[in-house]
C-alpha cells in the first residue's frame, strides 16, 4: 500500500519563527489532507489539497502531485500552533492513510 | 452544525468486558469512518461505511471488533471481550462522498473528539 512519510519527526521553534513541514507519498493520490492535533487530542482539518497551493491566515500548503509531496508552511508561529501535524493521503476510494506526524513545540 | 459527536469521551473498563463506542456523523454526510490512534501504530483506519453499508473492514484487528451503522445518523464500534492492548483513542469521522464519483472538496473527512479507551 501507499507509504506516507513526514519530516521532520519533531521540531522546536521560538515564537515568531517560520517553519516548513514536509509530506512525501509513494503513490499517486486522489486526496491529501493536513490536520493539526491539538494538545487536547482534537484533530482539526487544516487543508484539503490534492494539488496546488492554498492559504489560510498564517498557514499555507502546497501539493505537487506529480512529484508526490506536500508542504505545510507555518509563518510567525505562536504557542497555540503547538501539537502534532499529520498529513493523510487517499490513494483511491475514500481511505485516508496517515503519516506518523510532526510534533511541533513553539516556545514563548 | 454540531460536528461529529462521539460518546463516551472516556471509558475505563476491565479486561473481558464489552465496550461500545458511539458516533453520530455530521448531518447529510454519507460516509463514516472509525480510526484508532496508538503510540505504536499511529492513526489507522479500522472500517468505513458508505450509505450505511460497510465498504472496507480490512483494518479491523480481529473478530473481537465489530461495527454497525443501522441508519445514517448513528454508528457503533463494539469490542467484546476487551483486552488491555485495545487501549487507544478511537476516532469517528464523516464525509460526503459517493463511490465512483471524482474526488472533490466534498470528501474532506471531519473528525469527532475521540473516545479514550483504557482497558485494565
Amino acid at each position: 500500500g501507499i507509504q506516507v512519510e513526514q519530516s521532520p519527526p519533531d521540531l522546536i521553534l521560538q515564537e515568531g519563527a517560520n517553519s516548513t513541514l514536509r509530506c512525501n507519498f509513494s503513490d499517486s493520490v486522489n486526496n491529501l489532507q493536513w490536520f493539526h492535533q491539538n494538545p487536547w487530542g482534537q484533530l482539526i482539518n487544516l487543508f484539503y489539497i490534492p494539488s496546488g497551493t492554498k492559504q489560510n491566515g498564517r498557514l499555507s500548503a502546497t501539493t505537487v502531485a506529480t512529484e508526490r509531496y506536500s508542504l505545510l508552511y507555518i509563518s510567525s508561529s505562536q504557542t497555540t500552533d503547538s501539537g502534532v501535524y499529520f498529513c493523510a493521503a487517499v490513494p483511491r476510494g475514500n481511505k485516508l492513510v496517515f503519516g506518523a506526524g510532526t510534533i511541533l513545540r513553539v516556545k514563548s | 452544525d454540531a460536528g461529529v459527536i462521539q460518546s463516551p469521551r472516556h471509558e475505563v473498563t476491565e479486561m473481558g468486558q464489552e465496550v461500545t463506542l458511539r458516533c453520530k456523523p455530521i448531518s447529510g454526510h454519507n460516509s463514516l469512518f472509525w480510526y484508532r490512534q496508538t503510540m505504536m501504530r499511529g492513526l489507522e483506519l479500522l472500517i468505513y461505511f458508505n450509505n450505511n453499508v460497510p465498504i472496507d473492514d480490512s483494518g479491523m484487528p480481529e473478530d473481537r471488533f465489530s461495527a454497525k451503522m443501522p441508519n445514517a445518523s448513528f454508528s457503533t464500534l463494539k469490542i467484546q471481550p476487551s483486552e488491555p492492548r485495545d487501549s487507544a483513542v478511537y476516532f469517528c469521522a464523516s464525509s460526503l462522498f459517493n463511490l465512483g464519483q471524482l474526488a472533490g472538496r466534498k470528501d474532506t473527512q471531519y473528525f469527532g473528539p475521540g473516545t479514550r479507551l483504557t482497558v485494565l
